[in-house]
């Protein structure tokens, strides 16, 4: 059964700093990763999806890798933004049989302006 | 835009009714659709799967009598919650997984439905 880890569960940085958002699985055989903000009593908006050949993708301020064989993916922001406060989730997607994401308990970030 | 849309976006009900949520897939045909429930700040809890015209998959613990799911076409899912209790009471996000940007399998999420049982 994947598991998966974020690691903080919680970060503050002033605006404008560059941060580091990790997510560790358990389960190294996955199809792709996304990444996924979630505001407060909102769904989850997909940033970026990472297929399992790739190391890393890029969608403007937010760069995501992937080294899969030893399970981990990180989430870097550059020039962090008071916009960007919410909870980011790293979900690994596993296929053979179980075709569906599984989900970390995020990190909640909170940028100060 | 929204790719996926789920109505109502909240709603309220006494103990003992039944809730329906649709949820739709926009402008892509969703070969599979999901239901989760979210407790406050609890990450998503995967209740359901289903595929269009065939019976749902349910996660252990969660009960199929009480949580029905019709995956009725590529765009639509419903979730009915029979006899809502006070316990009910959750975030409910349905989420369609189809091929819509840059040609891969990918999974996305409605924006949620509150649901509060009184």
């Amino acid at each position: 059964k994947q598991e998966v880890t974020q690691i903080p569960a919680a970060l503050s940085v002033p605006e404008g700093e560059n941060l580091v958002l990790n997510c560790s699985f358990t389960d190294s055989a996955i199809y792709n990763l996304q990444w996924f903000r979630q505001d407060p009593g909102k769904g989850l908006t997909s940033l970026l999806l990472i297929q399992s050949s790739q190391r890393e993708q890029t969608s403007g301020r937010l760069n995501a890798s992937l080294d899969k064989s030893s399970g981990r993916s990180t989430l870097y922001i550059a020039a962090s933004q008071p916009g960007d406060s919410a909870t980011y989730l790293c979900a690994p997607y596993s296929g053979a049989g179980s075709y569906q994401l599984t989900f970390g308990k995020g990190t909640k970030l909170s940028v100060i302006p | 835009g929204a790719v996926v849309s789920q109505h109502p976006s909240w709603v309220i009900c006494k103990s003992g009714t039944s809730v329906k949520i649709e949820c739709r897939s926009l402008d892509f045909q969703a070969t599979t659709m999901f239901w989760y429930r979210q407790f406050p700040k609890q990450s998503l809890m995967l209740m359901a799967t289903s595929n269009e015209g065939s019976k749902a998959t349910y996660e252990q613990g969660v009960e199929k009598d009480k949580f029905l799911i019709n995956h009725a076409s590529l765009t639509l899912s419903t979730l009915t919650v029979t006899s809502a209790h006070p316990e009910d009471s959750s975030f409910y996000i349905c989420s369609a997984r189809g091929v819509k940007r840059g040609g891969y399998n990918e999974q996305f999420f409605g924006p949620g439905t509150r649901l509060t049982v009184l």
